[in-house]
């Protein structure tokens, strides 16, 4: 079965500091790795895709394919960037394609 | 462009009534996919929809179910309500299936 997890369910850091938010998988096939974010009262929307290898918002993510991890990171933190982060593992191909599973979460505070 | 709209935003309903959440897509947008987020469980994977059929279902009893219409235009029905289908539940809509899904605001139902 899909699994995913999220291992801290709140970070906080001072602003500047850099930030890491742990993302593991248990996956069969190969996945198409995403973190989505919600910020305070917005809808959930797509932070990066790990296929597009794009850097948003000063985040990057790298996929470990060996240890199954997907962790999420910025050199920086800025206050803007707290909000709830969900690693978000999707079918690539098959018949499942298109169905997204989502960690609990990780609730991230950056204090000034 | 509009985004993705749920209605209704909100909906108190008694158990064992049934209850039929409405979610319109981004225009040409053909991916409908359902999803419910409680405290406990987090966000889980109803079904999704592509051009009218039915693609993937998540584990969820039968009481769930869903339909597309010919404009793409979803509807969820859920019978026989329970506490535990007091919830958040979110709509995503995609062009396709191998792109980025965009949220709605949800429908929050409280099943009392």
């Amino acid at each position: 079965a899909q699994r995913v997890t999220q291992p801290e369910k709140l970070l906080s850091v001072f602003k500047g500091a850099p930030v890491e938010l742990k993302c593991n998988y248990s996956y069969s096939g190969s996945p198409e790795l995403f973190w989505y974010v919600q910020y305070s009262r917005q809808r959930l929307q797509l932070l990066l895709r790990h296929i597009s290898r794009e850097s948003i918002k000063g985040f990057t993510a790298d996929l470990n394919k060996g240890e199954t991890s997907f962790h999420l990171k910025k050199p920086f933190a800025q206050e803007e960037d707290s909000a709830m982060y969900y690693c978000a593992p999707g079918n690539a191909g098959g018949t499942s394609y298109g169905k997204l599973t989502f960690g609990q979460g990780t609730i991230l505070t950056v204090h000034p | 462009k509009a985004g993705v709209t749920q209605t209704p935003r909100y909906l108190i309903k008694t158990r064992g009534q049934q209850v039929t959440l409405s979610c319109s897509p981004i225009s040409g947008h053909r991916s409908v996919s359902w999803y419910q987020q409680t405290p406990g469980q987090g966000l889980q994977f109803l079904f999704e929809y592509f051009s009218e059929t039915q693609r993937n279902k998540g584990n969820f009893p039968g009481r769930f179910s869903g339909r597309q219409f010919s404009n793409s235009r979803s509807e969820m029905n859920v019978s026989t309500l329970e506490l535990g289908d007091s919830a958040l539940y979110l709509c995503a809509s995609r062009p396709t299936i191998n792109t980025e899904a965009f949220f709605g605001q949800g429908t929050r139902l409280t099943v009392v």
